[in-house]
């Protein structure tokens, strides 16, 4: 089956520092991937959509020059919190479609819970 | 705009008893409809889906049917165990691809 995999799984860092979070496509290539965040006890709330080769489509509310979106390739997708405070601490999830896949089906990483000091 | 409304939680039940989660939407649109589970410490999976009316998705012992005269897409499992025992989504999608989710019911099954 179509695997996601994310780097790290968790990460803690100080205040003011920036952490990258790498989303990739293990056994197929994606074209599109999502990147979520869940805060406890709630649902995911899609941040940005990350199309190969081209600028990432934030969601309204969503600071593009804090949450910078990099896909470079059809594998691998990385979110980098820039200046990362203690209210960026959550739970960032991403998904990933399959190019030639099932109409509408994403995959899911398994999470990175970033906590910021 | 697009939303999913689903049954608030914690829900606790007893190995063996029947489980429904419910799950209503609002969309633009058409959508596709799914279910998604999270078990402790794991990302989600996706538990089943259905792309039109009366579609009738299943997994697992899951069944849920879309019916787009009500717009729902009800949860049901007719005997769980407690291996079943997680975090169960409602979610919709256009042609977008984007997700949107429901805000999660938690279920424990006591053995």
């Amino acid at each position: 089956g179509a695997v996601v995999s994310q780097h790290p799984s968790r990460v803690i860092c100080k205040s003011g520092t920036s952490v990258k979070i790498e989303c990739r496509s293990l056994d197929f290539q994606a074209t599109t991937m999502f990147w979520y965040r869940q805060f406890p006890k709630q649902s995911l709330m899609l941040m940005a959509t990350s199309n190969e080769g081209s600028k990432a489509t934030y969601e309204q509310g969503v600071e593009k020059d804090k949450f910078l979106i990099n896909h470079a390739s059809l594998t691998l997708s990385t979110l980098t919190v820039t200046s990362a405070h203690p209210e960026d601490s959550s739970f960032y999830i991403c998904s990933a479609r399959q190019l030639a896949g099932h109409y509408n089906e994403q995959f899911f990483g398994p999470g990175t819970r970033l906590t910021v000091l | 705009g697009n939303s999913v409304t689903q049954m608030e939680g914690p829900v606790t039940l007893s190995e063996e008893a029947f489980l429904t989660i419910n799950c209503t939407y609002t969309a633009t649109g058409y959508p596709s409809l799914f279910w998604y589970v999270q078990y402790p410490g794991e990302g989600l999976q996706l538990l089943l889906k259905a792309t039109k009316a009366d579609d009738k998705g299943s997994n697992k012992g899951f069944e849920a049917t879309y019916r787009k005269e009500t717009t729902s897409f009800h949860l049901e499992k007719g005997s769980v165990q407690v291996s079943d025992s997680a975090v169960y989504f409602c979610a919709l999608s256009l042609r977008d691809y984007k997700l949107s989710f429901g805000a999660g019911t938690t279920v424990t099954v006591r053995a």
